[in-house]
């Protein structure tokens, strides 16, 4: 199984749709979620941290199940400059129990007018 | 807004030769990274540093690659015999002490020919 799973995508919708990610997470041990945002032949940009309790930044909504092991996002009300690759992230622990991001592959979104 | 930096934005070099990657973390981050992405594929994790010392490493990261943190500013990746295999770009990352969030480079492209 793979450490950090999501939808491949593409992702394609009309500016003003509601898209939504998922993503499933293998180490019961990892303490800390996040997604990124990638555009092409860019930097991963931390879009934000996700908690257990739920937390929302703007028209982006995080959502974090421990029990299922399960990330989501959600995006409202999309804009054409939405449109990226979203990187679910993960964090573990290496045998010197130092931190390290895992990241899934990424689900590309394209908002079109 | 403090940023991470890295130079050069692009580096080819012929197979064989020895690249050194530069980056400039944030400056009172603690934690500094080295990640690649292979055109394509997903961002992995190659090497974390901390108090001046290697803190966990990836099977990628084998005795070809070195990192140093040479004058407490600058943090180097050194690849001394690239393979084709290598080429990719190369993330810099660092994260503070009250988080796991990390926060990336603008990423060196490595072509190896």
């Amino acid at each position: 199984r793979k450490e950090v799973e999501q939808d491949p995508g593409p992702f394609n919708v009309p500016e003003g749709a509601t898209v939504a990610f998922n993503c499933t997470y293998s180490n019961s041990a990892s303490q800390s979620f996040f997604w990124y945002r990638q555009d092409c032949r860019k930097e991963p940009k931390l879009l934000m941290s996700v908690y257990s309790s739920g937390n929302e930044d703007g028209r982006f909504t995080a959502q974090l199940n421990r029990a299922s092991q399960y990330i989501s996002l959600l995006i409202r009300d999309s804009k054409l400059s939405d449109s990226a690759t979203y990187l679910c992230v993960v964090n573990s622990f290496g045998e010197g129990g130092y931190n390290k991001l895992i990241f899934g592959a990424g689900t590309r979104l394209a908002v079109h007018p | 807004e403090p940023e991470v930096t890295q130079t050069p934005s692009h580096q080819v070099t012929q197979m064989g030769q020895e690249v050194i990657l530069r980056c400039v973390p944030i400056s009172n981050h603690l934690y500094f990274y080295w990640y690649r992405q292979i055109l394509g594929q997903k961002v992995e994790f190659l090497v974390s540093f901390y108090n001046n010392e290697i803190s966990e490493k990836s099977e990628i990261f084998d005795d070809q690659f070195s990192v140093e943190r040479p004058d407490g500013s600058n943090f180097t990746l050194k690849i001394r015999s690239t393979k084709l295999e290598d080429s990719a770009m190369y993330f810099c990352a660092s994260q503070g002490q009250i988080s796991y969030e990390q926060y990336f480079g603008p990423g060196t492209r490595l072509t190896v020919t």
